[in-house]
C-alpha cells in the first residue's frame, strides 16, 4: 500500500511569489492534515479536512493560505503572496478515522523556502 | 491552551547508552499521547501511543508511560543503537478536538558508535 506522498520535496521561491503544495494521502483515508514546522520550533496544525469538507482550519495563519480537496482524494495547499516567516517544512497527514485512535500517517513534508 | 514541553536537544549518547527524553504535557481534557519520530530524510513515523492513563505504549524497544499525575510521557529506551539518531516528537489528541495532534519542539538524538 501506498503511503502518503507530498510534491515537491523542496520549493524554493521569491517573496511575493505563490506556491502550490500537493499531498496524496493513503487510498481510502477520509481524513486529511496540514502541519507545518517552521526553524526548528515544534509542529503547528493547520487545518483538517474530512473528505473535501474543512473541518477545522484554526491553524491556518492568515488569508494568504488556501487549502483545497477537491472530491475527497489529494489536496492542495496555496501559499499566496508568499512571505519570508511561510518558510519551513509543511508536513501532511491522513488517517481513516479521528481522534486518539487512528494513527496519523505522514508524509516526508516539504521544505519551502522564501527568499 | 493545550501543549506538549519536551526537553531540549540536541542529545548525544554513545551506543548502548540509556536513553530518557522527558515530555510533560498540559491539557483542558483527556489525552492520548504519542511519541513520533522522524528519521533522516524521511517523514514522522508513529513510535508508540498510549491512550489512556497508566497505559504503556512500546515498539522498537522504545516505551512510554501515561502518568497522569504528573502529565507526563517520557520516553525510554535501554540500550540505544546508531540506527535511532533522529528527530523525536512528543504530541497528543484530545478526543473533542478531531484528531488535531498538538506537537513538542522536537528532540534530536545522536547515537554514536
Amino acid at each position: 500500500e501506498a503511503g502518503v506522498t507530498q510534491f515537491p520535496s523542496h520549493s524554493v521561491i521569491e517573496k511575493g511569489q505563490t506556491v502550490t503544495l500537493r499531498c496524496d494521502p493513503i487510498s481510502g483515508h477520509d481524513n486529511l492534515y496540514w502541519y507545518r514546522r517552521v526553524m526548528g520550533k515544534e509542529i503547528k496544525f493547520l487545518l483538517h479536512f474530512v473528505k473535501e469538507s474543512k473541518q477545522d482550519e484554526s491553524g491556518m495563519p492568515n488569508n494568504r493560505f488556501l487549502a483545497e480537496r477537491t472530491g475527497g482524494t489529494y489536496s492542495t495547499l496555496k501559499v499566496q503572496p508568499a512571505e519570508l516567516e511561510d518558510s519551513g517544512v509543511y508536513f501532511c497527514a491522513s488517517s481513516l478515522g479521528q481522534g486518539g485512535t487512528d494513527t496519523q500517517y505522514f508524509g516526508p513534508g516539504t521544505r519551502l523556502t522564501v527568499l | 491552551g493545550d501543549s506538549v514541553t519536551q526537553m531540549e536537544g540536541p542529545v548525544t549518547l554513545s551506543e548502548e547508552a540509556f536513553l530518557t527524553i522527558n515530555c510533560t504535557y498540559t491539557a483542558t481534557g483527556y489525552p492520548s499521547l504519542f511519541w513520533y519520530v522522524q528519521y533522516p530524510g524521511e517523514g514522522l513515523q508513529l513510535l508508540l501511543k498510549a491512550t489512556k492513563a497508566d497505559d504503556k505504549g512500546s515498539n522498537k524497544g522504545f516505551e512510554a508511560t501515561y502518568r497522569k499525575e504528573t502529565t507526563s510521557f517520557h520516553l525510554e529506551k535501554g540500550s540505544v543503537q546508531v540506527s535511532d539518531s533522529a528527530v523525536y516528537f512528543c504530541a497528543l489528541i484530545l478526543y473533542n478536538q478531531g484528531g488535531k495532534l498538538i506537537f513538542g519542539q522536537g528532540t534530536e538524538l545522536s547515537v554514536k558508535p
